[in-house]
């Protein structure tokens, strides 16, 4: 069954730290990828997103991801949080063919000054 | 600034009574996704239209949930009746499709918070 796996529920760090938040699926064929984050009250925003080439990509607010096949893994990292950054983050994952995101439970964030 | 609009942002209702989320997709998106998220769920596709015809709606719970797309700029999900355990953020999203129908990205809207006493 496909299916999106997001290790940590709940993450707290103090500013400055680096942040890893880690994503696993199970699906049949290519897929694409995203990281979706949701402030506080807000709606889904993509963070960044892959579908092909250069596995480590770069997205908005200084995060990256990378992509490790093998694996079938896409963590999102970024090395020096912000109070800011505090928000739940989601992974998810779509099949080759287009269609609807499958997203994991989310990670809530919680970066303390 | 295009966006993904929603109405109504908040609805309380009692269960029972039929409630009706409208969504506004960007324009000259063709691609129309409803998701539901809860504590226990999390997010989860109810349905998506592709120039305003249903693609996947087996998401949905079909004696109480229904969708359509009226026309290309407005979508809506109806509940009737609704139930205490439909509770939730329902967001919509829109999308244009890419390479091989993959979609570049899907832009989400605010969400209603549907409140079921």
């Amino acid at each position: 069954a496909q299916s999106v796996s997001q290790h940590n529920h709940h993450v707290i760090l103090s500013e400055a730290a680096s942040l890893e938040l880690g994503c696993n699926y199970s699906y049949g064929g290519t897929v694409n990828l995203f990281w979706y984050v949701q402030y506080p009250g807000q709606h889904l925003q993509l963070l960044l997103k892959y579908f092909s080439g250069d596995p480590l990509v770069k997205g908005i607010k200084g995060f990256e991801a990378e992509f490790i096949k093998s694996k079938f893994s896409f963590n999102l990292r970024k090395p020096s949080v912000q109070w800011s950054d505090t928000a739940e983050y989601f992974c998810a994952v779509m099949g080759s063919g287009g269609g609807a995101l499958n997203f994991g439970k989310g990670t809530s964030l919680l970066v303390t000054p | 600034d295009a966006r993904v609009t929603q109405t109504p942002r908040h609805k309380v209702t009692e269960m029972g009574q039929e409630v009706t989320m409208r969504c506004q997709p960007i324009l000259g998106h063709n691609t129309v996704f409803w998701y539901r998220q809860t504590m226990m769920q999390g997010l989860e596709l109810l349905a998506y239209f592709r120039n305003r015809a249903p693609l996947d709606d087996s998401g949905m719970p079909k004696d109480r949930f229904s969708a359509e797309m009226p026309d290309a700029t407005l979508a809506t999900l109806k509940i009737q009746p609704s139930e205490p355990r439909d509770s939730a953020v329902y967001f919509c999203a829109s999308g244009l499709p890419g390479l091989a129908g993959a979609y570049n990205e899907q832009f989400f809207g605010p969400g209603t918070r549907l409140t079921v006493l």
